[in-house]
Parts: C-alpha cells; structure tokens; sequence
C-alpha cells in the first residue's frame, strides 16, 4: 500500500532564509504521481506542482524548487529566501497508477512551516 | 470564476440532524473526489466519482452518502450526524486518474455540537 512521511511536523525560519521541506514516499508501481499541496491560513488547498515517476528532472518555479530522487524515494521541496507569505501547512501526495488508485491521492501528515518577520 | 465551489462553506449543526454539501466544478474534468481533513489536518479520501459513477467508496460510515447528478456536481449528504463528524470537507476535480488538473475546493467546516 502507499504511503507518504512528511517527518517535519513543524519548521519555523526567519524571514529570507532558505528552508527544505523533506517527503519521502513507498509504493510497489513504477508508474506514480507525485504532489504539493499549500494550505495556507484561510484554509484552502493549493495546488504546487504535479511529478510523474518517469520524469526525475529537477523543478524551478520563482523561489520554489523540487528534487525528485527515485532512489531515495523522496519529493523534496525547497522555498528559497523565504517570506512571511510562505507561512502555511504543505502536504506532499502521491497517487499510483490510474488504473488501480482511480486517481486517489493519498496525503502526508503536512508540514506546518512559520516564517518569521 | 471558481473552478471547484463547495456550499456552504460553514455549516453548524447539531447532532443527530441530516445535513448537506454541494461542489460544482467549471473545468469540464470527469472525476470528482470527496475529502475529509480531521482536526490534526490529516486529508483521507472518501470518495470518488467519474462520469457520474462511483468508483472509490473508501472505509466511510453509510451515514455518508454521495450523490453525482452529472459530471459536473457532486453532493454529498450525512445522516444522523455525529460529533466525530465535525471536520473539514473538501471537494476536488481531476481531468482522468492521472491527476491532470487535480484542483481542490475551498473547504466546507462542518461543526456537529
């Protein structure tokens, strides 16, 4: 069965820093999904990015950045130069092929990041 | 325009009472998902719907019970409510199974007192 580990439960930084927020998945497919998810205060979840297992080339978007490693087993993402804006739950997800998970998503426990003024 | 909209998106009720929630979704995707997310934030799937049929109906009371009038709503109705239901519930859409698109709504708060 899959699984998701966020094992940050909470990461609290200053303001422009650099931070990383680790996710490591299991699943016995080799064709899956991989997600990130903000929540941000207000409650709303929004979507970050979207990873298929076949495509392990790195990801750059603005201050976001993502590191795909298989044989690690992890989805890595990283805020640089962090802002106060950035405060909120992340979850990584994973959802296995189409044809045996009908595009359930399964969750991490979320990591709650603070960025501070 | 809002992609996934939920209704309401605060309901307080008491317990025992029947209650609903609606999603509709503009982006013409064929599959629709219910989620619960508890009180420690952790988000589990209840259910699944595309193109109108079930097709995920994960470990859920059938005090639940989800209704997909066409591709675009999906309801979802409770019964004889209960404290442990309170959480928050949100609906989502995707265009197939490979979670092109997976788009969320903004999130129903469900209070059962």
């Amino acid at each position: 069965a899959q699984k998701v580990t966020q094992a940050q439960t909470e990461i609290s930084v200053v303001e422009k820093e650099d931070v990383t927020l680790d996710c490591v998945y299991e699943t016995r497919d080799t064709t899956y999904y991989l997600f990130w998810y903000k929540q941000p205060p207000s409650g709303e979840l929004v979507f970050l990015i979207r990873r298929n297992s076949f495509d392990e080339q790195n990801e750059i978007s603005g201050r976001y950045s993502w590191n795909f490693q298989k044989s690690t087993s992890s989805f890595n993402f990283t805020i640089t130069a962090s802002q106060v804006v950035d405060s909120a739950v992340y979850f990584c997800a994973l959802s296995e092929p189409p044809g045996t998970s009908y595009g359930k998503l399964t969750f991490g426990q979320g990591t709650i990041l603070t960025v501070h003024p | 325009d809002t992609a996934v909209s939920q209704t309401p998106k605060y309901l307080v009720t008491q317990m025992g009472n029947d209650k609903s929630i609606k999603c509709e979704q503009n982006l013409g995707h064929d599959t629709m998902y219910w989620y619960k997310q508890d009180s420690k934030k952790f988000l589990k799937i209840m259910f699944s719907y595309n193109n109108k049929e079930l097709i995920i109906n994960e470990t859920v009371p059938n005090r639940f019970s989800p209704k997909s009038p066409d591709k675009a709503h999906l309801n979802l109705h409770i019964n004889s409510l209960e404290l442990g239901d309170s959480a928050v519930y949100f609906c989502a859409s995707s265009q197939g199974f490979e979670g092109y698109g997976y788009t969320f709504g903004s999130g129903t708060r469900l209070t059962v007192v």
